[in-house]
């Protein structure tokens, strides 16, 4: 059974330009989660989104947005980057929702903003 | 903004030492909490999901118990491998409705052989 495969894993872009990460979950899992891992900070939730709907959102500008398509498969786009969007990007996916079910993540993607 | 506090935020054992942290998290409004393995160049892994007060949870020689009421959960590692070695993250969902997994920023544990 194929993992979660995020897409690319490595981005290289300058302030003021927008980027979008791919998520493909697990085959059946229907809810995926993306989360921004920084130095020094644990793992911050920007949002889920179960069977296509938007659960709930961090605590992040509306710079970072996101959606969930039919397959499962999740994008999440961030605009007008700036330097502090620097960080490693991780999606997790899920069967349920990611509320008591553990969490299955992918290797992440590390944008860096120049 | 839920906080949820792992305690040591490092530390060194040898090989062969059991070992145990800490996760606090709000006693109120309990859903569940996670625990996850982070080991350097990979993705997280999970260990666990515990959501009754006085769960334990056993996978090899990790285990894991929790107590809602007073809002802590302990990591136990028996005979620490340097193959244990990793970050290893706690994760409190509250079932107050905020439909998030907050993360605590982890113990980083070291195993020398």
């Amino acid at each position: 059974k194929a993992g979660v495969t995020q897409t690319p894993r490595y981005l290289i872009k300058t302030r003021g330009q927008q980027v979008t990460l791919s998520c493909s979950p697990i085959s059946g899992h229907r809810s995926v989660s993306w989360y921004q891992q920084t130095p020094g900070q644990g793992l911050q939730f920007l949002f889920e989104y179960f069977s296509e709907t938007q659960r709930n959102k961090g605590n992040f500008p509306g710079r970072f947005s996101g959606r969930q398509f039919s397959n499962s498969r999740s994008e999440m786009n961030v605009s007008t980057l700036e330097l502090g969007d620097s960080a490693l990007y991780l999606c997790a996916s899920s069967y349920g929702t990611a509320s008591n079910q553990p969490q299955h993540f992918g290797d992440g993607t590390r944008l860096s903003i120049l | 903004i839920l906080n949820v506090e792992q305690s040591p935020q490092s530390l060194h054992v040898q090989e062969g030492d059991s070992t145990n942290f800490t996760c606090s998290f709000p006693s109120s409004n309990f859903y569940a909490l996670h625990w996850y393995r982070w080991e350097t160049a990979k993705s997280p892994e999970a260990l666990f999901v515990m959501t009754l007060n006085g769960d334990e949870k056993k996978k090899g020689r990790i285990s894991a118990t929790l107590n809602t009421k007073e809002g802590y959960s302990y990591l136990y590692i028996k005979g620490s491998q340097p193959e244990d070695s990793a970050t290893y993250l706690c994760a409190f969902y509250s079932g107050a409705g905020s439909y998030q997994l907050t993360f605590g920023k982890g113990t980083k544990l070291s195993v020398i052989p």
